[in-house]
């Protein structure tokens, strides 16, 4: 079985600050995990993903994430925030044996204060 | 870009009637899913296609709900009879392959209210 757990259901910082948002991981064998993006009433758009290689992966809009296998964590990452982040976001995984299934975990919500 | 289409944005049904959504996946996309996302959860498989046969459809309550992509390309989902627990976001979403380097692209969703 597989599952992804994100520990907080909100997050809350200032723009200009350090965003993170935290992600870990239950797979057998090699994870392949990604970070998705929601904003009001509308789909989820994809932001990075970590397949192999480079343990620090960096996606879309400047955010990147830290694969780490010890730990089973893949945070997601942004230096400074902006008001314009503020949404939805979703770590998920997917699994070669499970035929490349995609599971969400439930979600952060991201605010940030001007 | 070119984006994955669906339609109604929003649908309004009694409960007992039948409802059906509609997804254009991008040009080109082998893989289609069709999502159920609750209000505060993340979204949930119920089908996948390959082309245009179901490779995964375990999660999908097929009492009530069927899906089909006779064609390979667009998707219908519909639920018959709906329940008040349909109540949710139907996102529908496409990918190049069933690969795992695939990203998947999505949708804006069909946001159902069962009364």
């Amino acid at each position: 079985a597989q599952s992804v757990a994100q520990p907080e259901d909100q997050v809350n910082v200032a723009e200009g600050n350090p965003l993170t948002v935290k992600c870990t991981y239950s797979v057998s064998g090699n994870p392949y995990l990604f970070w998705y993006v929601q904003y009001p009433n509308r789909g989820l758009q994809f932001l990075l993903k970590y397949i192999t290689g480079d343990n620090l992966v960096k996606g879309s809009y400047g955010f990147e994430a830290e694969f780490n296998k010890s730990q089973t964590s893949f945070h997601l990452k942004k230096p400074s925030a902006l008001v314009s982040d503020s949404a939805l976001y979703f770590c998920a995984v997917r699994q070669l044996w499970d035929d490349y299934k995609l599971s969400f975990g439930a979600g952060t919500t991201v605010t940030v204060r001007a | 870009e070119a984006e994955v289409a669906q339609s109604p944005r929003y649908k309004i049904t009694e409960k007992s009637q039948a409802v059906a959504f509609w997804c254009d996946p991008i040009s080109g996309h082998a893989t289609l899913y069709w999502y159920r996302q609750i209000l505060g959860q993340g979204p949930e498989l119920l089908v996948q296609f390959q082309d245009e046969s179901v490779v995964d459809d375990s999660q999908l309550p097929k009492d009530r709900f069927s899906a089909e992509r006779l064609k390979g390309v667009d998707s219908t989902l519909k639920i018959q009879p709906a329940e008040l627990g349909d109540s949710a976001m139907y996102l529908c979403a496409s990918s190049h392959d069933r690969s795992n380097n695939s990203p998947l692209h999505f949708g804006n969703g069909t946001r159902l209210t069962v009364t």
